[in-house]
């Protein structure tokens, strides 16, 4: 059983296009994120849902909208992609967001591709 | 601005050897520390966590703490070429969310 798991794993689209990319956790986690890991690597939070209450919301360009249902899912629109969007982005959970010992466990990743 | 930073590398030892893996980071309210692996195409997994000043072993890897330095180790003992990933460094602050480092590529030659 995959703890973490996200759809589409490879997206290619055109400039301009919206997009969403879905994830569902079956860990029983409060708290789900969104990262985005560039071309150099560099693994940047983007959001932060904890029982779908949004906790953080780094600076992002506004065509991204994050839903979260429930807290089992946190799904991740882009609206109007640019080409600078492409980049591997990864969902991922913790069991709580304000304890010490947390652990953040990630999905496979969505590789973006903006053309 | 809560940064986290590791030598980018390539890092490179002999199979056999001990790897050792840096990271800083600048927020002292930082309460909990991770190492990471990601191979090439594939997600970041957990190596290891660490909260307390000090070393923990993990099989052939060890993580060290030292809080007051604001700085974190991992040393892979007898270092194999499947051990060839980035390593990502992980700092959590309760509370806040967890900041990666931008990651070490390590390469074990046979």
């Amino acid at each position: 059983d995959t703890a973490v798991s996200q759809t589409p794993k490879y997206l290619v689209t055109q400039m301009g296009n919206d997009k969403s990319i879905k994830c569902e956790q079956n860990l029983g986690h409060d708290t789900m994120y969104w990262y985005k890991q560039d071309s150099k690597k560099f693994l940047k939070i983007m959001f932060s849902y904890n029982n779908k209450e949004l906790i953080i919301n780094e600076t992002v360009p506004n065509r991204f909208s994050p839903k979260s249902p429930d807290k089992a899912h946190l799904n991740l629109h882009i609206n109007s992609l640019e080409l600078g969007d492409s980049a591997v982005y990864f969902c991922a959970s913790s069991q709580d967001f304000g304890t010490g010992s947390n652990t953040i466990y990630f999905g496979e990743g969505s590789w973006l591709t903006v053309v | 601005q809560k940064e986290v930073e590791q030598n980018s590398g390539p890092l490179s030892v002999p199979e056999g050897a001990i790897a050792s893996l840096n990271c800083t980071y600048s927020d002292r309210g930082s309460q909990s520390f991770f190492w990471y692996r990601q191979y090439s195409g594939k997600s970041p997994e957990l190596i290891m966590s660490i909260y307390s000043n000090g070393d923990k072993e993990d099989g052939r890897f060890t993580a060290q703490l030292n809080k007051a330095s604001q700085y974190v180790s991992l040393l892979i003992r007898d270092s194999q070429p499947s051990d060839s990933a980035t390593y990502l460094c992980a700092v959590n602050n309760y509370g806040q969310n967890f900041v990666f480092g931008p990651g070490t590529r390590l390469s074990v030659l046979p």
